[in-house]
């Protein structure tokens, strides 16, 4: 079964707007939750990651922000930008490790 | 550029045929992961080598094997395939097992089985 639930499907939001993925898991056994972005015909690149001990991250115009109670966790696009269209994939993995279980994958197009 | 080197970028096959994929990792780096990705499965964890030694095996068919040699390149075997096996297979490598080191993925291969 789908380890990691990703919602939504597909996103369109205007220049400068907010984009929000959503992500749920259910094993209490992960401890590294990242945040993969995917352009056409490329690998997945990280993004952004963070680890249950915190409940929100930050880099420049991305959020990841975690709720460990919920078994929950979110990215936030600050000021969208066209060059952000991709593919955003969440992710878990258990033992800090690189086995990850992706989310379904959610398609952002920004529109300019 | 990720560092990470896949060979072919597309292989076209028929059904019942093998094929052999290649990554050659970052420089330095250690773990090698393979993964699938496809329209209905999204992308699965297929097998994780270390330092030449199997780590890990997640989704991988038992049609599937995949090695890692000495100068730390890995091939991933498909044999008989079938048409449910057309895929984007990556390869991902990084520096040790896991310890939230990053992993960096390779533009992965286009498998088409017909």
């Amino acid at each position: 079964q789908q380890q990691v639930k990703q919602s939504p499907q597909s996103l369109i939001v205007q220049k400068g707007g907010i984009s929000i993925i959503n992500c749920a898991y259910e094993n209490t056994a992960f401890d590294y939750f990242p945040w993969y972005q995917q352009f056409p015909g490329k690998g997945p690149a990280l993004l952004i990651a963070i680890r249950p001990d915190v409940s929100e991250k930050k880099e420049g115009r991305f959020t990841i922000s975690f709720n460990k109670s919920a078994k929950q966790f979110s990215l936030h696009i600050m000021d969208s930008q066209p060059g952000d269209s991709a593919t955003y994939f969440c992710a878990a993995s258990k033992n800090l490790g690189n086995q990850f279980y992706f989310g379904t994958g959610t398609s952002l197009t920004v529109i300019p | 550029d990720s560092g990470v080197t896949q060979t072919p970028k597309h292989l076209i096959t028929a059904t019942g045929q093998r094929v052999t994929l290649r990554c050659s990792p970052r420089s330095g780096d250690l773990s090698v992961y393979w993964y699938q990705q496809s329209l209905d499965q999204g992308l699965q964890f297929l097998i994780h080598y270390y330092n030449g030694e199997e780590r890990a095996k997640g989704n991988i068919l038992e049609r599937f094997s995949a090695q890692q040699f000495p100068d730390l390149h890995s091939e991933l075997n498909l044999s008989s395939l079938e048409l449910g096996d057309s895929a984007l297979y990556f390869c991902a490598s990084s520096s040790r097992q896991g310890a939230s080191t990053e992993a960096f993925f390779g533009q992965g291969t286009r498998l088409t089985v017909v």
